[in-house]
């Protein structure tokens, strides 16, 4: 199993609204990302766990809140969101590494979330 | 700090033609260079990687050769098809030690949008 699965696949939400995105792998990764993309840019790094633990947190405003409950899963909340936050969010893992090579990561389809 | 750069595009090619897109990189010391591939509506698919210096990777019919003396990683297919419409990422990853583990932190570059007519 190579997959990366994120649910759901499309959400669209208002300004007020709480919401959460999900992402699951079961290939042993330990390190998973959260990245958003905006159409026809790459994706940007909103945040790496370790090991279950935070370990960047690439100065993403608070109405963003990951977690990560075990080691096969990663969630986004979402609360008071803005329109300028539409945009596909991106899972990813990768195999951890100490001192050797790195390897890919992985990508989930995305969750095409629009905010009215 | 870690920088990669890309032919801008789009690129437009007739079906069979020959497809070269350009990437750089700027980096210290040795990272993982990859090819990453978005079809429109979709996440992004690793479509080949190379970790070492003089590696060629390639899956598809797409090749690219890590060059350290020039510091590029340029993609090439010898014939393009119809469905190999879709954004091209190159890519760098660094590992990154923290607490007693490391991870890969990926460096993208702007991305190239190719489009193959019939």
């Amino acid at each position: 199993d190579t997959e990366v699965t994120q649910t759901p696949k499309h959400l669209v939400m208002g300004m007020t609204n709480k919401k959460s995105l999900k992402c699951e792998q079961h290939m042993g990764h330990r390190a998973m990302y959260w990245y958003k993309q905006k159409a026809k840019k790459p994706p940007e790094l909103m945040f790496v766990y370790s090991y279950e633990k935070l370990s960047i947190n690439e100065s993403v405003p608070s109405r963003f809140s990951p977690e990560c409950p075990n080691s096969s899963l990663l969630n986004l909340h979402l609360h008071a969101l803005q329109p300028e936050d539409s945009a596909l969010y991106l899972c990813a893992s990768s195999p951890d590494r100490w001192g050797g090579v790195v390897t890919e990561a992985f990508f989930g389809q995305g969750t095409r979330l629009t905010v009215v | 700090g870690n920088s990669v750069t890309q032919m801008e595009g789009p690129v437009t090619l007739s079906e069979e033609a020959f497809l070269t897109i350009n990437c750089t990189y700027t980096a210290t010391g040795y990272p993982s260079l990859f090819w990453y591939v978005q079809y429109p509506g979709e996440g992004l698919q690793l479509l080949l990687k190379a970790t070492k210096a003089d590696d060629k990777g390639s899956n598809k019919g797409f090749e690219a050769t890590y060059r350290k003396e020039t510091t590029s990683f340029h993609l090439e297919k010898g014939s393009v098809q119809v469905s190999d419409s879709a954004v091209y990422f190159c890519a760098l990853s660094r590992s990154i030690n923290a607490g007693g583990t490391s991870y890969g932190k990926l460096t993208f570059g702007q991305g190239t949008i190719l489009t193959v007519h019939p």
